[in-house]
């Protein structure tokens, strides 16, 4: 089975710094990989996705990820860390269904808290 | 541009009742997928529709029922509720190729009480 995995329950940084949120993934084949992030009580938004081609993925809200398949790692970063980005993250690995329905299995989520 | 659709927001039940929720689809997306999510844990699959038929299931209760009609949208059909059944239930859609994100509901929450 496919799996993706959060190290870290928290990550605190301050407002300015970069951050990293830590993602692994256990996959059979070329993985397909995304991140969200979920506003408390709100549902899931896409960020950004890898499924071929440059290792650096850019998504929204000057959000980026690296691929790097030696070290199966999907990590999630932004340069410059703003208050409004704390919230839950969560890398996610996308199967591969005969048919479609491709269902997304997500890792336990970081919480990512951004101070002044 | 539209966004998934989910009916209730906010569902309270009492033990032993039924409760049935709504998802509606992004126009043009035929594959469907639930999720629920309890306090602080991360969205656990529950079950997935493509073109109206299932096509993968994860852990569902067996009290649980889902189906997706002619306008791809879909109902999850909870009987017998549990107070471990409170949760936030997400609503999925996506195309059905893998390289595609899937695009999320704002969710149901329910509380059995």
């Amino acid at each position: 089975a496919q799996s993706v995995a959060q190290p870290e329950d928290q990550v605190n940084v301050a407002e300015g710094n970069p951050l990293t949120v830590k993602c692994t993934y256990s996959v059979s084949g070329n993985p397909y990989l995304f991140w969200y992030v979920q506003y408390p009580n709100r549902g899931l938004q896409f960020l950004l996705k890898y499924i071929t081609g440059d290792n650096l993925v850019k998504g929204s809200y000057g959000f980026e990820a690296e691929f790097n398949k030696s070290q199966t790692s999907f990590h999630l970063k932004k340069p410059s860390a703003l208050v409004s980005d704390s919230a839950l993250y969560f890398c996610a690995v996308r199967d591969k269904y005969p048919g479609g329905g491709n269902k997304l299995t997500f890792g336990t989520g970081t919480q990512l808290k951004v101070e002044l | 541009a539209a966004g998934v659709i989910q009916s209730p927001r906010h569902l309270i039940k009492e033990k032993r009742e039924t409760a049935t929720l709504k998802c509606y689809p992004i126009p043009r997306h035929d594959t469907v997928y639930w999720y629920q999510q309890g306090p602080g844990q991360d969205p656990q699959f529950l079950i997935s529709f493509y073109e109206k038929m299932q096509s993968d299931k994860g852990s569902i209760p067996d009290r649980f029922s889902a189906q997706q009609f002619s306008d791809y949208h879909s109902e999850l059909n909870m009987s017998s509720l549990e107070l471990g059944d409170s949760a936030l239930y997400f609503c999925a859609s996506s195309s059905p190729d893998r390289g595609t994100e899937a695009f999320f509901g704002q969710g149901t929450r329910l509380t059995v009480v």
